[in-house]
């Protein structure tokens, strides 16, 4: 059981450039985030998903793209990166139901645009 | 939107001891708190949470307070171990909304020899 995964860790984009994060569950989670980490701040939503064919967005969504095709993966999109989008980046996940409103957290993939 | 804030960013205590960490929370219709644990490079861990119909919740070596009267939670940390070293962050939710959560800005804990 990997929990929740991340690909990739690290990435350098130039900036205009366009690249995809993939989130990968194997624990049947209804739910899937994704937060953005900026030094010494506390993790922002950006997009999050209620389940297979759902998105949403969170407080920060501007510049991102989400999908969730699959229950298993939530990807995240930047058609056009900016240097404002350097941060490291988390998915988390939760499963659906009273009781159940711990998410769980992937290691982050580190991202620089320059 | 309102957030949760914590009061210090920096927290040293010796090995051994206790420590207690702080946190503000704004918004009054929050019913449910967890704090989690972000060690260097890695992703947030979930350490304890407190419904907002407790005061208090004891886990392994932790205990959650929370002060609805003045929006105030504390993690209590005893016997500090050097693996507490890490940022620990304070999050709130309310119910609808998928359970969103809004993170405060953490503070970092260093356990000293």
């Amino acid at each position: 059981n990997a929990g929740v995964t991340q690909t990739p860790k690290f990435r350098v984009l130039k900036t205009g450039q366009s690249m995809t994060l993939l989130c990968a569950q194997d624990m049947n989670h209804e739910y899937m985030y994704w937060y953005r980490q900026d030094p010494g701040m506390g993790l922002r939503l950006i997009h999050y998903s209620v389940g297979e064919g759902t998105t949403a967005k969170g407080e920060v969504p501007d510049g991102y793209n989400v999908s969730r095709l699959k229950k298993q993966n939530f990807l995240l999109g930047l058609e056009s990166a900016a240097p404002s989008q350097t941060s490291v980046y988390f998915c988390a996940s939760r499963p659906l139901g009273r009781g159940q409103e711990t998410q769980y957290f992937g290691p982050g993939t580190r991202l620089l645009v320059l | 939107g309102e957030s949760v804030g914590l009061h210090l960013p920096t927290l040293s205590v010796q090995e051994g001891d206790n420590s207690i960490i702080n946190c503000a929370y704004s918004n009054s219709a929050s019913d449910y708190f967890i704090w989690y644990k972000q060690e260097s490079g890695k992703g947030p861990q979930f350490i304890i949470d407190i419904r907002s119909n407790m005061d208090k919740r004891q886990g392994q070596r932790v205990t959650v307070l929370l002060n609805k009267t003045v929006k105030h939670l504390s993690l209590q940390i005893a016997a500090t171990q050097p693996g507490d070293s890490a940022v620990y962050f304070c999050a709130e939710t309310l119910s609808g909304s998928a359970r969103q959560l809004t993170f405060g800005s953490g503070t970092q804990l260093t356990v000293l020899p």
